[in-house]
């Protein structure tokens, strides 16, 4: 079975603070993974996502993650976060065959301006 | 561009009824599945779809239904609802199973 883990449940910074969201999934094969923002009262949208290549990946608004093969992590990243960035962060993986998306328990992410 | 749409929006039931959340995509992607996302929880996978005519079960799909008809369309259905089944409800499309879905704008349901 695969599973997702985030670990920072609610994080407070200031406006242009720098952002490290942590995910760890625990799967032994090949695997998708993705970032998904949830903002307040609106579905779910997609951040970025890693399926091969390099392990740098960048997303929308300026997020970046980095898939870390050896630690199963998949890290979300921002510079500088900004008001707006306000939201619920979802990691997500889907291993090779698996046919539906595993969610993380979130992340709620406050910046205060 | 309409995407995956889901209704109702919102929905009030007493315990023992029943109701079918409506999901239609319109982006012809043959995988269709069903999340319930509670505090704390994330998203729960309940049931998904590789195509018309096949469905199978997903993390919880206790107490929930589910048929695929259509290549569109993936309802919903709880035969009786349970306060525990107080949740929001997303439905999500995807081309395949290995890539990014697409959700829905969620179907608040609040069972009393």
């Amino acid at each position: 079975a695969q599973s997702v883990s985030q670990h920072n449940h609610h994080v407070i910074l200031s406006e242009a603070a720098s952002l490290e969201l942590g995910c760890n999934y625990s799967y032994g094969g090949t695997v998708n993974l993705f970032w998904y923002v949830q903002y307040p009262g609106q579905h779910l949208q997609l951040l970025l996502k890693y399926f091969s290549g390099d392990p740098l990946v960048k997303g929308i608004k300026g997020f970046e993650a980095e898939f870390i093969k050896s630690k199963f992590s998949f890290n979300l990243r921002k510079p500088s976060v900004q008001w707006s960035d306000t939201a619920e962060y979802f990691c997500a993986v889907n291993g090779a065959g698996r046919r539906a998306l595993t969610f993380g328990s979130g992340t709620r992410l406050q910046v205060q301006p | 561009n309409a995407g995956v749409t889901q209704t109702p929006k919102f929905q009030v039931l007493k315990t023992g009824q029943s109701m079918t959340l409506q999901c239609a995509q319109d982006m012809n992607h043959e995988y269709m599945s069903w999340y319930r996302q509670d505090p704390g929880m994330g998203l729960r996978l309940i049931h998904y779809s590789v195509g018309a005519g096949i469905t199978d079960q997903g993390e919880v799909p206790n107490g929930y239904n589910v048929s695929r008809s259509t290549t569109e369309d993936f309802p919903l259905r709880l035969l009786s609802a349970a306060p525990s089944q107080t949740s929001v409800y997303f439905c999500a499309s995807s081309y395949s199973g290995g890539i990014e879905a697409f959700f829905g704008q969620g179907t608040r349901l609040t069972v009393v």
